[in-house]
């Protein structure tokens, strides 16, 4: 199994702000990292796939980036509505998600 | 549009075999390199990836879950399944199914099913 390990857990930032995700990879997974945005009480949202291509209606506030084991999703201005848990999900092999990072407004 | 709905039993007991349906709209399983993936997660915990069915009827599972689970398709009626045999109170989740398309493992999901196992 590939063990996928997100940082933070939680994280508190303020509306406009320039928001980072992290996420590593206990091998290399060659890019295959998707990036999914959970709110309460609904299904996962399919965000960035393959590092750093958006999905269709995504805003472009969304980025991804990285190669090997380490992976970082960013959020150019942080609104209001992206208050949410994000996952990394790897499927270099059978598919792993990681852990989760919450984050919230302040 | 593409839409996917989950169904199952609510809640069974310890042991019994848990049987969940998939009905989808906006995309066919007979189409190539189309999928369907089952996908659930406990209540407040992570998400795991469960199985995946291809349009060629390929099908994959978790490791770790393997000898317990059997995943299937009605491509006629627009419908996958995922049976999960001898179950307990770890297998208590929401259960989610979702479209695989090409290089997107899950560009769209379901609600989500809740499956309580308790006796």
């Amino acid at each position: 199994d590939i063990q996928m390990t997100q940082s933070p857990s939680f994280l508190s930032a303020s509306v406009g702000e320039r928001v980072t995700l992290s996420c590593k990879a206990s091998q290399n997974i060659n890019k295959y990292l998707d990036w999914y945005q959970q709110k309460l009480g609904e299904a996962p949202k399919l965000l960035i796939y393959n590092t750093n291509n958006l999905h269709t209606g995504i805003p472009s506030r969304f980025s991804g980036s990285g190669s090997g084991t380490d992976y970082t999703l960013t959020i150019s201005s942080l609104q209001p509505e992206d208050v949410a848990t994000y996952f990394c999900l790897q499927r270099n092999s059978w598919p792993t998600f990681g852990s989760g990072t919450k984050l919230e407004i302040k | 549009q593409v839409t996917l709905k989950e169904s199952g039993p609510g809640i069974l007991q310890p042991s019994q075999t848990l049987s969940l349906t998939c009905t989808f709209s906006g995309f066919s399983l007979s189409t190539y390199g189309m999928g369907v993936g089952w996908i659930r997660q406990p209540s407040g915990k992570g998400l795991e990836w469960l199985a995946n069915i291809w349009w060629d009827d390929d099908k994959y599972y978790n490791p770790s879950l393997k000898n317990r689970l059997t995943i299937s398709k009605d491509t006629s009626n627009n419908q996958a399944f995922l049976k999960i045999t001898n179950v307990d109170t770890a297998d208590t989740a929401t259960y989610y199914c979702a479209r695989i398309a090409a290089e997107q493992l899950g560009d769209y999901w379901g609600q989500g099913v809740m499956v309580t196992v308790s006796s």
